[in-house]
């Protein structure tokens, strides 16, 4: 496709439980980011990838999270232990050069 | 570091009306400055974005903001609301010397358009 794809759209998981969250880029696209939605948060910066250089992960919130990007493409985000506040929107996103386009993103619910 | 504030979590328009958002940044370098569009279960669509040159941009949908260094400011317009401008949207920051985008966001905008 066209544009930036994730998978699943939604995800409901027990607290506990581990998750991924699988982000296809727009081909072609070097850079590739990570960024959570919660309700009245605004969108929190993650992780981000540039081609082969290491990720910055200042973002993610704690060592449960972690994210790999292979082969300088699909890139997925593991959640482990889920917790309840790690319910939200988990939005990916991919850059050319002064372009960046989102995905409809991953509704996460921990019950 | 950068960051952006957006003024006002909900604001409610009569179709027809200008509508008027407001985005205040902060950045110690010059900045590029990005407002995105997000409808129900949709990712963010790009409206429009600074980056040098004319500080008044027009973007998609009839919208446009202009950079104004001393305010410190980047303030989303349109000039007649629609029944379809109703959406949540966000201002962004970035400085970038490589030319890709580590973007900052506001914590966003929800635009309510009445008949």
């Amino acid at each position: 496709g066209a544009g930036v794809s994730q998978s699943p759209s939604n995800k409901v998981t027990e607290k506990g439980k581990d998750v991924e969250l699988r982000c296809d880029p727009i081909s072609g696209h070097t850079a590739l980011y990570w960024y959570r939605q919660s309700l009245g948060q605004g969108l929190e910066f993650l992780i981000y990838f540039q081609g082969n250089s290491a990720p910055d992960k200042s973002g993610l919130p704690s060592d449960r999270f972690s994210a790999e990007r292979t082969g300088g493409s699909v890139s997925t985000l593991t959640i482990q232990r889920t917790q309840q506040e790690d319910s939200a929107v988990y939005l990916c996103a991919s850059s050319s050069t002064y372009t960046t386009s989102f995905g409809s993103g991953t509704r996460l619910t921990v019950v | 570091a950068q960051s952006v504030t957006q003024l006002g979590s909900h604001v409610s328009v009569s179709e027809g009306a200008l509508v008027l958002l407001r985005c205040n940044y902060s950045s110690s370098v010059p900045p590029y400055l990005f407002w995105y569009v997000q409808y129900p279960n949709q990712g963010l669509q790009l409206l429009l974005k600074y980056t040098t040159g004319a500080t008044l941009v027009k973007g998609i949908n009839g919208f446009e903001a202009e950079f104004k260094k001393s305010e410190t400011s980047f303030h989303l317009t349109k000039p007649s609301a629609h029944m379809s401008d109703a959406a949540e949207y966000f201002c962004a920051v970035t400085i970038t010397n490589t030319g890709f985008q580590k973007l900052v966001f506001g914590t966003g905008t929800r635009l309510l358009v009445s008949p």
